[in-house]
C-alpha cells in the first residue's frame, strides 16, 4: 500500500525558513515522479514543485511562485522527499501535500498534509 | 500558463441525480486531464486521469469525457458520499495547473 506521510509544518515568520520532509512506503521512490502541492486556506489547489524519476536523472520543475525560493530534493536510500522552504511569504501559508504523481503528470497518491503557517 | 476553469462553482443536487460539471482549458490539452474528488478537511483523491479512464477502486457511477479544450465530470447518480469539492487539472505542461473547483452540495 502506497503511505506519504508529511511532517515538518508549523509556525514561521515572514522572510524565514522551513524544511518539509516526506515518508515513504509501499514503493521504491527512485521509480517515480514526486511533487509538492499546496492548498491555502478555503482556496484551490496549486502545484508548487516536482522531482522527476531516477531514469528521467531526478530533473526538478518549479511553480514560478516558488521558484528561486524553495528547493525539492530527494533521498531514495531514506524512502524520503524534501522541500526546503526559505524567504517565506505571508501567501505561503497552506497545508502542502506530498504527492507521488505518474510518469505521464498526473498526481495519482496523496499524503495527509502538513499546514505551514507564515505569520508574525 | 494553461488556465483551468470550471463550472459551476457550486451545485446543489440531491441524492439520485445526474450531476455534470465542465473544466475547460485556455488551450488545448489533448487528452491530458485528472479529475479529484475531495471532502472537507481530507486530500484529494484521483477519480479519473486521461480525461475518460476511472482510477482502480473508483466506483462506475464516475466518467469522464473530452478532449482538446472541454472536459466533463458526469456522476451518473449521486450518492451521499459523492458530496464534495472537485478539482480538475492538466497535466500536458509546466507549470501543472487545476481548476478553481466545484462544490456539490446538497439541495
Amino acid at each position: 500500500e502506497v503511505q506519504l506521510v508529511e511532517s515538518g509544518g508549523g509556525l514561521v515568520q515572514p522572510g524565514g525558513s522551513l524544511r518539509l520532509s516526506c515518508a515513504a512506503s509501499g514503493f521504491t521512490l527512485s521509480d517515480h515522479y514526486m511533487d509538492w502541492v499546496r492548498q491555502a486556506p478555503v482556496k484551490g489547489l496549486e502545484w508548487v514543485a516536482r522531482s522527476r524519476n531516477k531514469p528521467n536523472s531526478y530533473t526538478t520543475e518549479y511553480a514560478a511562485s516558488v521558484k528561486g525560493r524553495f528547493t525539492i530534493s530527494r533521498d531514495d536510500s531514506k524512502n524520503s522527499l524534501f522541500l526546503q522552504m526559505n524567504s517565506l511569504e505571508t501567501e505561503d501559508t497552506a497545508v502542502y501535500y506530498c504527492v507521488r504523481s505518474d510518469s505521464s503528470g498526473y498526481v495519482r497518491y496523496w499524503g495527509q498534509g502538513t499546514l505551514v503557517t507564515v505569520s508574525s | 500558463d494553461i488556465q483551468m476553469t470550471q463550472s459551476p462553482s457550486t451545485l446543489s443536487a440531491s441524492v439520485g441525480d445526474r450531476v455534470t460539471i465542465t473544466c475547460r482549458a485556455s488551450q488545448s490539452i489533448s487528452s491530458w486531464l485528472a479529475w479529484f474528488q475531495q471532502i472537507p478537511g481530507k486530500a484529494p483523491k484521483l477519480l479519473i486521469y486521461k480525461a475518460s479512464s476511472l482510477e482502480s477502486g473508483v466506483p462506475s457511477r464516475f466518467s469522464g469525457s473530452g478532449s482538446g479544450t472541454e472536459f466533463t465530470l458526469t456522476i451518473s447518480s449521486l450518492q451521499p458520499d459523492d458530496f464534495a469539492t472537485y478539482y480538475c487539472q492538466q497535466y500536458t505542461g509546466y507549470p501543472l495547473t487545476f481548476g478553481g473547483g466545484t462544490k456539490v452540495e446538497i439541495k
